[in-house]
């Protein structure tokens, strides 16, 4: 079985522009997470879609922003990027994410904002 | 408040030593799970062993275990015979089932010594 894929791998955006990442959850799983982590802010929960609903949300601001499809396939939109986005965003795939111990991560993509 | 502390930033450990890597928590919900995850430098965040607030044994995962002390709110990692290979960063975190999101501590860094 495919595990998680994530694209790009690697991103360079300029400060101001806006950015996509993609994230193919493993086949089967329902449920899509996304996390970005830092150096100063450590790992850190953005949000979760379940059948195409967000269902759970963390504390960013409104620039970051996410939909499902219905193939279960997850996209991340940040909008205007400041320099405190580059980041490395990792995505996880469960069956149905209450019991997250089923999560299995892609490899990330790593954005750095100039 | 900190929810999740991993008071060690950095460990070296002779090869074929055990170790163990600390984790406390902070939670008031009677139900939640505790998770530990390694992470290498390529980045992909790797699953290792999961802990239920109301297992009352102790979680193994071949050579890893997590010693709970649920009263203390610890939920350390033991690895045993440790190998070169398990040099990486190693998170704890924490699920409450008043919500999906994963709570990550800010990891320590294991370096495994020849």
């Amino acid at each position: 079985k495919a595990g998680v894929t994530q694209t790009p791998r690697y991103l360079i955006k300029t400060r101001g522009q806006q950015v996509t990442l993609s994230c193919s959850p493993i086949s089967g799983h329902r449920s899509v997470s996304w996390y970005q982590q830092t150096p100063g802010q450590g790992l850190q929960f953005l949000f979760e879609y379940f059948s195409e609903t967000q269902r759970n949300k963390g504390n960013f601001p409104g620039r970051f922003s996410g939909r499902q499809f219905s193939n279960s396939r997850s996209e991340m939109n940040v909008s205007t990027l400041e320099l405190g986005d580059s980041a490395l965003y990792l995505c996880a795939s469960s069956t149905d994410g209450r019991w997250t111990y089923e999560q299995y991560f892609g490899p990330g993509t790593r954005l750095t904002v100039t | 408040a900190q929810k999740i502390t991993q008071t060690q930033p950095g460990m070296f450990v002779q090869e074929k030593e055990a170790v163990t890597l600390d984790c406390t928590y902070d939670t008031s919900d009677q139900s939640y799970g505790l998770f530990w995850y390694k992470q290498p430098s390529s980045g992909e965040m790797i699953f290792l062993i999961y802990q239920g607030s109301y297992d009352e044994q102790n979680a193994t995962e071949g050579r890893y275990s997590l010693n709970f002390q649920k009263a203390r709110k610890s939920a350390n990692l033991v690895i045993s015979a440790s190998q070169l290979g398990d040099s990486a960063m190693y998170f704890c975190a924490m699920r409450e089932d008043s919500n999906y999101q994963l709570i990550w501590g800010a990891g320590t860094k294991l370096i495994i010594k020849p």
